[in-house]
């Protein structure tokens, strides 16, 4: 059992260039989520899917994009790089819609932008 | 408003002694549930303790205990007998049941350090 998973760990990007952040969760979870931490803050929620073919944004989605096309895959994109998307992101899953069930964190990535 | 915070942004504390770290929250929500997490120099969310809103009795992992009190909104985390390798980011965090998304909303965190 893997858990969450993230690829890549670290990367540099130029303004104005795209990515994808891969997230992959082998747990079964219906819930997966993408939250950014800026430095010396907590998480804020980017986007977040309820089941595959459904996503929905969360507080700060501006600049991103998302698509869940199996239960286990839930990628970030980036569009048109900016500084300001300088941050760590973490992906992560949970099991059912309870507030008692925890969060399942992948190891993050790590990604500035120049 | 802020749903969660977390007053303290840095603490010590001597190892084997215990320490307090504050959480205090807000929420019209009368169900819902507060977390803590660990985040070491190494970067990954480690979850450390859970309490829901109905629990009657604190919450205990070892040597993690969550103080609750309710009529407060306060859900600080007690660390006992602290060692060197509780030196980290500490995250308090909440989930409430109507929020369809599920997730959970984060303080600023507090960051301990444990002198030997």
């Amino acid at each position: 059992n893997a858990g969450v998973t993230q690829t890549p760990k670290f990367r540099i990007l130029k303004i104005g260039q795209s990515m994808t952040l891969q997230c992959t969760q082998d747990m079964n979870h219906n819930y997966m989520y993408w939250y950014r931490q800026d430095p010396g803050m907590g998480l804020k929620l980017i986007y977040y899917s309820v089941g595959a073919g459904i996503t929905d944004k969360g507080e700060v989605p501006n600049g991103y994009n998302v698509s869940r096309s199996t239960t286990e895959d839930f990628p970030l994109r980036l569009e048109l790089a900016a500084p300001s998307q300088t941050s760590v992101y973490f992906c992560a899953s949970s099991y059912e819609r309870e507030t008692y069930n925890e969060q399942f964190f992948g190891p993050g990535t790590r990604l500035t932008v120049l | 408003a802020q749903k969660i915070t977390q007053t303290q942004p840095g603490m010590f504390v001597q190892e084997k002694e215990a320490v307090t770290l504050d959480c205090t929250y807000d929420t019209s929500d009368p169900s819902y549930g507060l977390f803590w997490y660990k985040q070491p120099s190494s970067g990954e969310m480690i979850f450390l303790i859970y309490q829901g809103s109905y629990d009657q009795q604190n919450a205990t992992e070892g040597r993690y205990s969550l103080n609750f009190q309710k009529a407060r909104k306060s859900a600080n985390l007690v660390i006992s007998a602290s060692q060197l390798g509780d030196s980290a980011m500490y995250f308090c965090a909440m989930r409430e049941a109507m929020d369809s998304s599920y997730k959970l909303i984060f303080g600023s965190g507090t960051r301990l350090l444990v002198r030997p």
